[in-house]
């Protein structure tokens, strides 16, 4: 079960934006709806920020937005912020009934 | 508050067993599928099994089906996680993680709990 394709890093300066994306299959992301997104801090349990594509969970910041077209999926946190430091990673629905998460994103505040 | 807690982590030899149980508290256990998802070291995340609510549907990662049974029991608000003919790529930390039930999400998460595979 290959891994959804994620950019290694990305990096911003505060208060810019950035965006990351996922890139699957047909048997994923291009056939599904089935997007979320998550947050990974070290030492810390990874946090929901983005589910069905892009809706937030309540609580989450509207910093957060999520889209997608085709087979590809992105993750845009706006105006960045030195807390946005971490991991990120892309899940998906697969045929065959199994999840695939990306291999994850380390974002870097500059 | 909404909370799940793995247990049952530790060092094995390759070929050995080792059981993972993850105690909910805070929600209707009974009413939420439930996965367990993996990180080995330096590594991202990699999803390993879904139970549903009801035990009717139940999934598995192509790298430990066979060797790994997801269960629940619905009454005590546990899960777990029995895995057999463990393998040093099986090191990782477990976490469990709840489905939200909006298209596969997983909207709370435990700590997680060490498991080491080594002679």
């Amino acid at each position: 079960q290959s891994a959804l394709t994620q950019p290694a890093s990305v990096s911003g300066s505060p208060g810019q934006s950035i965006t990351i994306s996922c890139t699957g299959t047909n048997n994923d992301i291009g056939y599904y709806n089935y997007v979320s997104w998550y947050q990974h801090l070290p030492g810390r349990a990874p946090k929901l920020l983005i589910y069905e594509v892009s809706n937030r969970p309540s609580g989450v910041s509207n910093r957060f937005s999520g889209s997608k077209f085709d087979s590809t999926a992105s993750l845009t946190i706006s105006g960045l912020q030195a807390e946005d430091e971490g991991d990120y990673f892309c899940m998906s629905f697969r045929s065959g009934h199994t999840l695939v998460f990306g291999g994850g994103t380390k974002v870097t505040v500059l | 508050e909404e909370q799940l807690v793995e247990a049952g982590g530790g060092l094995v030899e390759p070929g050995g067993s080792l059981r993972l149980s993850c105690a909910a508290s805070g929600f209707m256990f009974n009413h939420y599928g439930l996965n367990w998802v993996r990180q080995a070291p330096g590594k991202g995340l990699e999803w390993v099994s879904h139970i549903s609510y009801n035990n009717w549907v139940i999934m598995y990662a192509d790298s430990v089906k066979g060797r790994f049974i997801i269960s629940r029991d619905n009454a005590k608000g546990l899960l777990y996680l029995e895995m057999n003919s463990l393998r040093a790529e099986d090191t990782a930390v477990y976490f469990c993680s709840r489905d939200g039930g909006r298209g596969w999400d997983m909207d709370v998460w435990g700590q997680g709990t060490t498991v080491s595979v080594s002679s």
